[in-house]
């Protein structure tokens, strides 16, 4: 079956833009997360949506949100871009009926370069 | 609040060394333990997981982990690495209760020389 496909794949903003970044997961997934990596960092939670309900958040300013569709595809936003931003951005999908997350099934990644 | 420690950021080995990658979490109550592989060029994917019984998981390519609870620790190990196993290696933990958050660690980078 298909896997989790992000996309862009690769993009480059200018400071004080916005970017939208989308996530389609493995289908039946109701659960996607996303994160940050950036080298010497790991992997920053952003936040993790089920059943289109934002079920956690991590410590990221108001800039970052996100949201999920009906069809469990996601997406993810960060306006007002700072140099900061620059990172892999990862999203990742998983089958939960509402408990506890198992595996998470990770796409390829949007990388974004802030100049 | 809970967290995910990974002790070594980057380790160098030869061939057919020994491996162990520490991983140690903060967290009061029952969780699930992963560590997570993402070689270079590739996406993140699941190397182990334990969710209960048998403490001393074992996983894809020979990679297996012990789950201490007394010492809130998941370490990862592998009798005898190959240039294959190149990559970086996360730790991550998910809660049973609360809010379900999944964390992982900063990661080791692990190079294997040939």
């Amino acid at each position: 079956k298909a896997g989790v496909t992000q996309t862009p794949r690769y993009l480059i903003k200018t400071r004080g833009q916005q970017v939208t970044l989308s996530c389609s997961p493995i289908s039946g997934h109701r659960s996607v997360s996303w994160y940050q990596q950036t080298p010497g960092q790991g992997l920053q939670f952003l936040f993790e949506y089920f059943s289109e309900t934002q079920r956690n958040k991590g410590n990221f300013p108001g800039r970052f949100s996100g949201r999920q569709f009906s069809n469990s595809r996601s997406e993810m936003n960060v306006s007002t871009l700072e140099l900061g931003d620059s990172a892999l951005y990862l999203c990742a999908s998983s089958f939960i009926s509402g408990g506890p997350t198992g595996e998470l099934f990770f796409g390829e990644g949007s990388r974004l370069t802030v100049l | 609040a809970q967290s995910v420690s990974q002790h070594n950021h980057h380790v160098i080995l030869s061939e057919a060394a020994s491996l162990e990658l520490g991983c140690n979490y903060s967290y009061g109550g029952t969780v699930n333990l992963f560590w997570y592989v993402q070689y270079p060029g590739q996406h993140l994917q699941l190397l182990l997981k334990y969710f209960s019984g048998d403490p001393l998981v074992k996983g894809i390519k020979g990679f297996e982990a012990e789950f201490i609870k007394s010492k809130f620790s998941f370490n990862l190990r592998k009798p005898s690495v190959q240039w294959s196993d190149t990559a970086e290696y996360f730790c991550a933990v998910s809660p049973l209760s609360g809010t379900y958050k999944y964390i992982f660690g900063t990661g080791t980078r692990l190079k294997v020389l040939a």
